[in-house]
C-alpha cells in the first residue's frame, strides 16, 4: 500500500512556480519524504530527499510541515520540460524497508 | 559516467516464449532493482539485490520469473513462459548501500515488453 496521497493531476503555467503537494499523514520517524519524476517514456529520475527541514538543490525546493504529515515540491519556474509524472515516495533510512515504493504520482503539464 | 545501462529497449514477443533482459548498474552500485511498470501506474519493485544477494524478491512471481546477478554486478531478469499479462515496462535502477543521504536510485531507460 502506498504511504502517500497525492493529486492526479495538475497544471503550471510555464515560468511560474508549480507546487505539488503531498500527504503522508502516517510517516515514521526514521522514513525520508523523496521524490522523483518520470519523463514519457523515461525511467523515473531523482529530483530530492528531505527528512525534517527544508530541502534545496538546483531542480526544487522540498518544504516539509513542522509535523511531518505532508510535504511539498515546489518547481520555482516550471519549464515545458518539467511535463512528468512526479512521484511523492516514503523510505525508511535502514533496513528492509529501504526500497521504493512508488504510488500513481501527479501528472504535471505545463502550459506554454 | 554512463548511468544504468538496459537492453533492449524493445522487445516483442508470442505468449508462451522465453524472454530475458539484461542491466548494467552504475559502477561501484551493489544494490540493483528490478520494477515492473504497468501502463499508466507507478513502478512496482519485483527484485531487490545487495551485491549478488537477492535481499527483497516477495514481488516476483517466481513460476516464471527468475533473476540473477553475478558477481554482483550485471543483472538478467528472465520470464519464462510469457504472457499477455506481462506486458509491460521493465526498469533497473542501482544504488549505493549505506547512509540515506547517499543512496538515492538511479533508472535505466527501461525495457518495454509487449507479448502477443
Amino acid at each position: 500500500d502506498a504511504k502517500t496521497t497525492q493529486p492526479p493531476s495538475m497544471d503550471c503555467a510555464e515560468g511560474r512556480a508549480a507546487n505539488l503537494p503531498c500527504n503522508h499523514s502516517t510517516i515514521s520517524g526514521n522514513e525520508y519524504v523523496y521524490w522523483y519524476r518520470q519523463i514519457h517514456s523515461q525511467g523515473p529520475q531523482y529530483i530530492i530527499h528531505g527528512l525534517k527541514n527544508n530541502e534545496t538543490n538546483e531542480m526544487a525546493s522540498l518544504i516539509i510541515t513542522e509535523d511531518r504529515k505532508s510535504s511539498t515540491l515546489i518547481l520555482p519556474h516550471a519549464t515545458l520540460r518539467d511535463t512528468a509524472v512526479y512521484y511523492c515516495i516514503v523510505r525508511a533510512s535502514s533496513g528492509s524497508a529501504r526500497q521504493l515504493t512508488f504510488g500513481s504520482g501527479t501528472q504535471l503539464t505545463v502550459l506554454p | 559516467e554512463a548511468g544504468v545501462v538496459q537492453s533492449p529497449r524493445y522487445k516483442i514477443i508470442e505468449k508462451k516464449q522465453p524472454v530475458a533482459f539484461w542491466c548494467n548498474p552504475i559502477s561501484g552500485h551493489n544494490t540493483l532493482y528490478w520494477y515492473r511498470q504497468n501502463l499508466g501506474q507507478g513502478p512496482e519493485l519485483l527484485i531487490r539485490y545487495e551485491n549478488e544477494e537477492a535481499v527483497d524478491d516477495s514481488q516476483l512471481p517466481k513460476d516464471r520469473f527468475s533473476a540473477e546477478r553475478l558477481k554482483g554486478v550485471d543483472s538478467t531478469l528472465k520470464i519464462q513462459p510469457a504472457e499477455l499479462g506481462d506486458s509491460a515496462v521493465y526498469l533497473c535502477a542501482s544504488s549505493l548501500t549505506g547512509t540515506v543521504a547517499r543512496t538515492e536510485a538511479f533508472f535505466g531507460q527501461g525495457t518495454r515488453l509487449t507479448v502477443v
